[in-house]
This record gives C-alpha cells, sequence and structure tokens, in this order.
C-alpha cells in the first residue's frame, strides 16, 4: 500500500462551476477526515467519516459542501458553486484505531484548489 | 473549545544545532494525547511525535523529543543535530473530537 491517495493534485475552476475530489485511504483504515488548509494556517477539519458513516461534521462545510463514503472505501468531496473563498488545500487522512484520543492520522498530499 | 496557540511563525537553525519549537494548548480534559506533525514542502504531512499528558516522561524519536509541561499546557517540539531534511512546516496538534485541532504552524528553515 503506497498510503493516501487524492486526486487529482491541482485544480483550476471558474467562479460558480463545481469540484469533485477524490480520496483513497489506507487500505484497512476505517476512519476518514477531510480538512482544508489555506496558507499560513494549519489544517481545518471539515468533516469525518468512520467505514460509510458520516459521523461529524465542522460548521465550515457550508450547504455546497457534500462528502460521501460509499462502501466505507474511497472518500469524495464535491464542493458546488465554487467561491474564490474556497480557494485552499483540501487534504484526506486515514487512521485505524480503537482510540480516537491516540489517533495518528495519515495524509495524503492534498488537492490544491484554485477558483478564479 | 480547546485551542492550539504557535507563536512562533518562522525559526531558523543551523544544521547540527538544536532549536526548539513551541507549543502552548487550552483544554479542561485531564487525560489526552498531543502530537506534532511535519509537512515538507508539497509533500504529505507525516506524525513526528506523540505524548500522552498521563505520562510524566518525555516522548523521545531518535533526534526529536518534547518538553511537557502539563500544568502550564506547553508542549514543545526539540530537535536536535538538526538536519537539511528537518526543513518543513511543524504544526502542534490536539484531539478535538474525532479529528485534530491544528495550530498555526511554524516554518523551520535549516540552513547549511
Amino acid at each position: 500500500d503506497t498510503g493516501v491517495s487524492q486526486n487529482p493534485r491541482h485544480k483550476i475552476t471558474k467562479r460558480g462551476q463545481n469540484v469533485t475530489f477524490r480520496c483513497d485511504p489506507i487500505s484497512e483504515h476505517n476512519r476518514l477526515y477531510w480538512y482544508r488548509q489555506t496558507l499560513g494556517q494549519g489544517p481545518e477539519f471539515l468533516t469525518y467519516f468512520q467505514n460509510e458513516a458520516q459521523l461529524e461534521k465542522s460548521r465550515l462545510l457550508s450547504d455546497r459542501f457534500s462528502a460521501e463514503r460509499p462502501k466505507g472505501s474511497f472518500s469524495t468531496l464535491e464542493i458546488q458553486r465554487t467561491e474564490q473563498g474556497d480557494s485552499a488545500m483540501y487534504l484526506c487522512a486515514s487512521s485505524l484505531t480503537a482510540d480516537y484520543k491516540n489517533t495518528e492520522a495519515f495524509f495524503g498530499q492534498g488537492t490544491r484548489l484554485t477558483v478564479v | 473549545a480547546q485551542t492550539v496557540t504557535q507563536s512562533q511563525p518562522e525559526m531558523s537553525v543551523q544544521e547540527a544545532e538544536t532549536v526548539t519549537l513551541s507549543c502552548t494548548y487550552d483544554t479542561s480534559e485531564s487525560d489526552y494525547y498531543l502530537f506534532w506533525y511535519k509537512q515538507p514542502p508539497s509533500r504529505q504531512m507525516i506524525l513526528v511525535i506523540r505524548q500522552e499528558a498521563y505520562k510524566q516522561q518525555n516522548a523521545t524519536e531518535n533526534r526529536f523529543s518534547v518538553n511537557f509541561q502539563k500544568a502550564a499546557k506547553s508542549f514543545s517540539l526539540k530537535i536536535s543535530d538538526s538536519q537539511l531534511g528537518d526543513a518543513a512546516m511543524y504544526f502542534c496538534a490536539f484531539p478535538s473530537g474525532y479529528a485534530l485541532n491544528f495550530g498555526k504552524g511554524t516554518s523551520l528553515l535549516v540552513t547549511p
């Protein structure tokens, strides 16, 4: 296994268009996270899946954002009607632990979104 | 709300020297873990070291060690014998709900 994979690595889109990102976690990991990282900031939590169930969503996840994890495998993050403020690095991470306080999260390289 | 503060936006260290990155946090919990993650340029974030709050002994991973002061809610990272490959963004992180709450990061520059 080569780790967490994210596609595409870069995406440039026009304001108002919809975009979809994909994350393939480490195969045996049942926990999957999406984060957003803007320049000069640390990653900010967006949403969390345990298997196929979306268990937590941040207030940052507006109704233009939707995430899915069908069958508890890969995950997609869709942004509808993109705005310039959506420009950021979108990071996916996965983990496997029964103790969420001791979570070593494995991150992908991220998808950099630029909205023009 | 649990907050994580990294007060040093940038730090610089010479190769082979030692550097300490600071982090403070705020929590009302008594049992928790703290993490330092490294994000090299254009590469994925990786875990550097973790500390359990109940353990009095500071965690050590090779050249990386922490100075954990629970009462002061301080969790600093010491990098000894710095190498060029240590150049990266370093983030202090604290579990919040199911995810991690990250600080704003410290950019570490390593000079030859």
